[in-house]
């Protein structure tokens, strides 16, 4: 059973376009989402978390989108750059409770310059 | 380098052997995980410790995983009679609590041949 279901699997965009990308969870007792964003070789790396008291965050070309109702929240990389290609996972945790994180299979983004 | 540290990189060994991983999280931070990660998939949860005491653990951590931290520094994840189905990149991550979101180490690549 996957608690936290991400897409696409993969995304190629220009560079100076915007990368957008979606995640669905289950469990309604989630109420921590962060975006991790990994390179080949490396750990993954927390860019963005939002909890479910606000709709959106913004950091920077970072945008998480959040819908309590839908179960769903998602990414936005406006102005993608090139190093920006890595690939990108979703999580999701219970704040106040267990602080292991679900995460979802990841989505590699491909930014063309 | 005040990042986490894991220790070694890359482990090739044969199956039925028993190894050993070593995590040295930031100084500061109470909290250290170990994840496991397959190719295309996103991070599993192992293990958590709080300080030296191991708060929670997956079912994936079968009878042949062990881990410890035993004064509250660093963390080894042992691994006994290696299966091939152990091959996995073994991240290890800390935090001074979830609000401020993980750090994960570069991990450790295993193959079991």
């Amino acid at each position: 059973q996957q608690q936290v279901k991400q897409s696409p699997q993969s995304l190629i965009v220009q560079k100076g376009g915007i990368s957008i990308i979606n995640c669905a969870y289950e469990n309604t007792a989630f109420d921590y989402f962060p975006w991790y964003q990994q390179f080949p070789g490396k750990g993954p790396a927390l860019l963005i978390a939002i909890r479910p008291d606000v709709s959106e965050k913004k950091e920077g070309r970072f945008t998480i989108s959040f819908n309590k109702s839908a179960k769903q929240f998602s990414l936005h990389i406006m102005d993608s750059q090139p190093g920006d290609s890595a690939t990108y996972f979703c999580a999701a945790s219970m704040f106040s409770g267990s602080e292991k994180l679900v995460f979802g299979k990841g989505m590699k983004l491909t930014v063309n310059p | 380098d005040t990042g986490v540290s894991q220790d070694p990189r890359h482990k090739i060994t044969k199956r039925g052997q028993n190894v050993t991983f070593r995590c040295d999280p930031i100084s500061e931070h109470n909290r250290l995980y170990w994840y496991r990660q397959t190719l295309g998939q996103g991070p599993e949860f192992l293990t958590y410790f709080q300080n030296e005491a191991q708060l929670e653990k997956s079912r994936l951590l079968s009878d042949r995983f062990s881990a410890e931290r035993p004064k509250g520094s660093f963390s080894t994840l042992e691994i006994q009679r290696t299966e091939q189905g152990d091959s996995a990149m073994y991240l290890c991550a800390s935090s001074r609590g979830q609000s401020e979101g993980y750090t994960f180490g570069s991990g450790t690549r295993l193959t079991v041949v």
